[in-house]
């Protein structure tokens, strides 16, 4: 089945303890992003990535790193996890061309 | 710089009746546009695209959009709604490498 997975979907985390999200596509997907969901603003995007090793910052990059060193990984690591980042996150992917992304089941994030 | 506008954060429609969530765009080149529906505890779901061509656009479970280039607007309509359609809708539009979202629509159908 073609999936985007992520990992994990529920994470209780305190303040400053690094953590990352992985998130993996099995469609040969070239586009990968990085969405965050909070009440009201809708889904704003962190990052996204080009390609392998190609990757550029989103509307709200602050506090997020991204790598992709293989085609079908994109993981989201917190460095030093504050609680203005409690939110509900999304890995999307999508194929080159007129296509709209296809969406992970989220990870929701609670830092304390 | 693109962005998406949903001026209802709420939409209540009665079992059976038509349904329409609203949605604009502004986007600097030729749009994108895409629905997604989210249920509760759930991600994303493709619903429909606007990529070019007819402006009316048929997408899944029986709901369809309709593209207007000079209102810029990309409402998402569906005939005779169900109780089932009660969801969190989003509209999004994609220029170049970044997809931007409105703020969402809580569609809720009552029996």
């Amino acid at each position: 089945e073609a999936q985007v997975t992520q990992n994990p979907r529920y994470l209780i985390t305190v303040t400053g303890k690094k953590l990352t999200v992985t998130c993996s596509q099995n469609m040969n997907h070239e586009y990968m992003s990085w969405y965050r969901q909070d009440p009201g603003l809708g889904l704003r995007q962190i990052y996204y990535s080009m390609n392998v090793e190609v990757t550029d910052k989103g509307d709200v990059p602050e506090g997020y790193k991204v790598s992709r060193k293989e085609k079908r990984n994109f993981p989201l690591i917190l460095e030093s996890p504050s609680p203005n980042q409690t939110s509900l996150y999304f890995c999307a992917s999508r194929a080159q061309g007129p296509y709209g992304y296809t969406f992970g089941s989220g990870t929701r994030l609670t830092v304390v | 710089a693109q962005s998406v506008a949903q001026p209802e954060d709420q939409v209540n429609v009665a079992e059976g009746n038509p349904l329409t969530v609203k949605c604009t765009y502004s986007v600097s080149g030729n749009p994108y546009l895409f629905w997604y529906v989210q249920y509760p505890n759930r991600g994303l779901q493709f619903l429909l695209k606007y990529i070019t061509g007819d402006n009316l656009v048929k997408g899944s479970y029986g709901f369809e959009a309709e593209f207007n280039k000079s209102q810029t607007s990309f409402h998402l309509k569906k005939p005779s709604a169900l109780v089932s359609d009660s969801a969190l809708y989003f509209c999004a539009v994609r220029d170049g490498y970044k997809l931007s979202f409105g703020a969402g629509t809580t569609v809720t159908v009552r029996a």
